[in-house]
């Protein structure tokens, strides 16, 4: 079992859908990440959260400790949200990766 | 743009030699990060620089080795080079273990 899950591996949504992307982790933080990777490459950091809510425009990401999980969701769904989203999760010295969802939004 | 710089974008070489990766990050952090990311493995965490010293260490080979020079740029050496190697490589600043802001990558082929 991968310390730190994802889900759904893909994800087809059209424009304008509520999308929702899972992290389960099973080890100890005290911060979770969540990461965007475009198609060319590039990774931007979206969030680093270590409780509670964050939102930036049309991106929200939750966090609960206690059942060490979290979410991305994404309103108002949009074709250049098109990307890779990627949960991390530091442990102690470390950074384990979820595998990522590959999030295709069709307009 | 992060304010991460990454050299070069592409690097293609044969199997047992040297590369040389680099990476200057933003202004002002201290951190450095390096991550590989291969086809079969995802993203992995290689090590962490904080301020000249190795401050963590993830899965980086023997063959793998890094140094944070006084002007806070980074460089990942890779020798020995296997065609399991060919993959992503990302280097992330941030200040202190804050948010990370991730270069561009270079892609390494080993042929």
């Amino acid at each position: 079992k991968n310390e730190v899950e994802q889900s759904p591996q893909n994800l087809t949504a059209q424009e304008g859908e509520f999308i929702t992307i899972n992290c389960s982790y099973s080890v100890g933080i005290s911060a979770l990440h969540w990461l965007q990777q475009h198609p060319g490459g590039g990774i931007v950091s979206l969030f680093m959260l270590s409780s509670g809510k964050k939102k930036h425009g049309r991106l929200i990401a939750t966090i609960n400790i206690q059942e060490k999980h979290s979410s991305l969701h994404i309103t108002a769904s949009h074709p250049r949200d098109s990307a890779v989203y990627i949960c991390a999760a530091p442990n102690n010295n470390d950074m384990r990766f979820g595998a990522g969802t590959r999030l295709t939004v069709k307009p | 743009d992060s304010g991460v710089t990454q050299t070069p974008k592409h690097l293609i070489t044969a199997t047992g030699q040297r590369v040389t990766l680099r990476c200057s990050p933003r202004s002002g952090d201290l951190s450095v990060y390096w991550y590989q990311q291969s086809l079969d493995q995802g993203l992995q965490f290689l090590i962490q620089y904080y301020n000249g010293e190795e401050r963590a260490k993830g899965n980086i080979l023997e063959r793998f080795s890094a140094q944070q020079f006084p002007d806070l740029h980074s460089e990942l050496n890779l020798s020995s080079l296997e065609l399991g190697d060919s993959a992503l490589y990302f280097c992330a600043s941030s200040v202190t273990n804050n948010e990370q802001f991730f270069g561009p990558g270079t892609r390494l082929t080993v042929l």
